[in-house]
């Protein structure tokens, strides 16, 4: 398996543009989870996905940003208008089950100038 | 909501020498702890983790300790190596049927 693939690796766009960022999970997990990363916040979850259902969405930092996951094998997290402070590595990850190991994908670096 | 404090920030070894880090939390009705091992760059990569219903477990040169009691848990890394040199993340798994993280920390290992 090719693990969690994510595209694109790195994004560099202007503040106000939108920005959609992509994930593969691997076949067969059955729960997918958005994180962001920076200096300042560490690892947060900002959504996850059961069955290609939303399940919390407590962690998305407002209305922003919006996750779609429309099969098994594809999920969206799309931030419409970025701004600055949206700059950070965006990781997906997938699980079997709920309590078990989370896969990470290589994550996205974005930078909104 | 879940709280996870991880201490130290950061640490220094000397090749050779263990390493220990500690995490408490907060919600009692966590039951599943692993521990993330993030080098520079990277993506985060499970390296040991841990369930409520044992206190300890080791692989090779890594074991993690659970005290669910006291709400805490800890990583040791034994015979520390360069190439363990990287960012440690303990995470907790609670009813909320969230993984939350602690802050990181920063091992440097001197050869």
């Amino acid at each position: 398996d090719a693990g969690v693939i994510q595209s694109p690796r790195h994004e560099v766009t202007e503040m106000g543009q939108e920005v959609t960022l992509r994930c593969k999970p691997i076949s067969g997990h059955d729960y997918l989870f958005w994180y962001r990363q920076t200096m300042m916040r560490g690892l947060e979850l900002l959504i996850y996905f059961n069955n290609n259902v939303p399940i919390d969405d407590s962690g998305m930092p407002e209305d922003r940003f919006s996750a779609k996951m429309p099969n098994a094998s594809f999920s969206t997290l799309k931030i419409q208008p970025s701004e600055p402070r949206d700059s950070a590595v965006y990781f997906c990850a997938s699980s079997r089950e709920r309590d078990n190991e989370q896969f990470f994908g290589p994550g996205t670096r974005l930078t909104v100038l | 909501g879940e709280n996870v404090e991880q201490h130290p920030s950061t640490l220094s070894v000397q090749e050779g020498d263990s390493a220990v880090i500690k995490c408490t939390y907060s919600d009692s009705a966590s039951n599943y702890f692993p521990w993330y091992k993030q080098e520079l760059g990277k993506r985060p990569q499970l390296i040991i983790d841990i369930r409520s219903n044992v206190g300890e477990k080791k692989d090779q040169r890594i074991a993690v300790t659970l005290n669910k009691t006291a709400k805490h848990f800890s990583l040791h890394i034994t015979e520390t190596q360069p190439e363990d040199s990287a960012v440690y993340f303990c995470a907790t798994h609670n009813a909320g049927n969230m993984l939350t993280f602690g802050g990181g920390t920063r091992l440097m290992v001197k050869p």
